[in-house]
């Protein structure tokens, strides 16, 4: 069974480059037809997605973000990960790593199956 | 890149029915999934491709599509259903939108 584990820095301060690592056990991120997201929740606030990842390197971003993220892969860790630059108290949340299904099949089709349970980012200096 | 727009909250009593609405802006719409989020716990999806139940998911959650309007629907509400619900969907550039939530309350 797909297992998926966000890790990264208890505290990140504002400016700074926030950091996470999502670890995927129970299966393979090479060669498999599955995007990989990371998606975030401010305290009290809904979820918002950040971006996606394919295994070949291909991403998508929330233009929301003005280009401050960016999702990469290393496969061969079986790991793909999340830089946010330049922090402010308004990126403080609980951020998520999902893996995501996607197709075709009349209508275009994407969602998230498989969660990490979450890791708090708190910004504060 | 578009928007989904839910009702913010819904209130129900024990064994009704509750309906909560996800509603698109543009044309055309892509398939919509659902997810049940409790309070301290991470997302679980409860539907996807607009009325498709994943295994282990009770049959009293359903979804139905008309238009640009999907629909939750959960039938014979059980307390245990207390949660924030999303909607979500994806345009075929890959940009994927969630809606802002609804908070459904079990009376």
């Amino acid at each position: 069974q797909l297992h998926l584990q966000e890790s990264g820095p208890g505290l990140v301060r504002p400016s700074a480059t926030l950091s996470l690592t999502c670890t995927v056990s129970g299966g393979s991120i090479s060669n498999s037809p599955y995007y990989w997201n990371w998606i975030r929740q401010p305290p009290g606030k809904g979820l918002e997605w950040i971006g996606s990842i394919y295994y070949s390197g291909s991403t998508s971003y929330n233009p929301s973000l003005k280009g401050r993220a960016t999702i990469s892969v290393d496969t061969s860790k079986n790991q793909f990960s999340l830089q946010l630059q330049s922090v402010t108290a308004a990126d403080a949340a609980v951020y998520y790593c999902a893996k995501a299904a996607y197709g075709n099949y009349l209508l275009y089709y994407f969602y998230m199956d498989v969660w990490g349970k979450g890791t708090t980012v708190p910004v504060s200096s | 890149s578009y928007e989904l727009t839910q009702p913010p909250s819904v209130s129900v009593s024990p064994r009704q029915t509750a309906r909560i609405t996800c509603s698109a802006d543009v044309l055309p719409k892509q398939y919509t999934n659902w997810y049940q989020q409790k309070p301290g716990q991470a997302p679980v999806i409860v539907i996807y491709k607009d009325n498709e139940r994943p295994s282990g998911i009770p049959e009293r959650f359903s979804g139905s599509s008309s238009g640009t309007t999907v629909t939750l629907t959960i039938s014979g509400v059980q307390a245990e259903d207390e949660a924030d619900y999303y909607c979500q969907s994806a345009d075929t550039s890959g940009l994927v939108v969630f809606g802002g939530g609804t908070k459904l309350t079990v009376l």
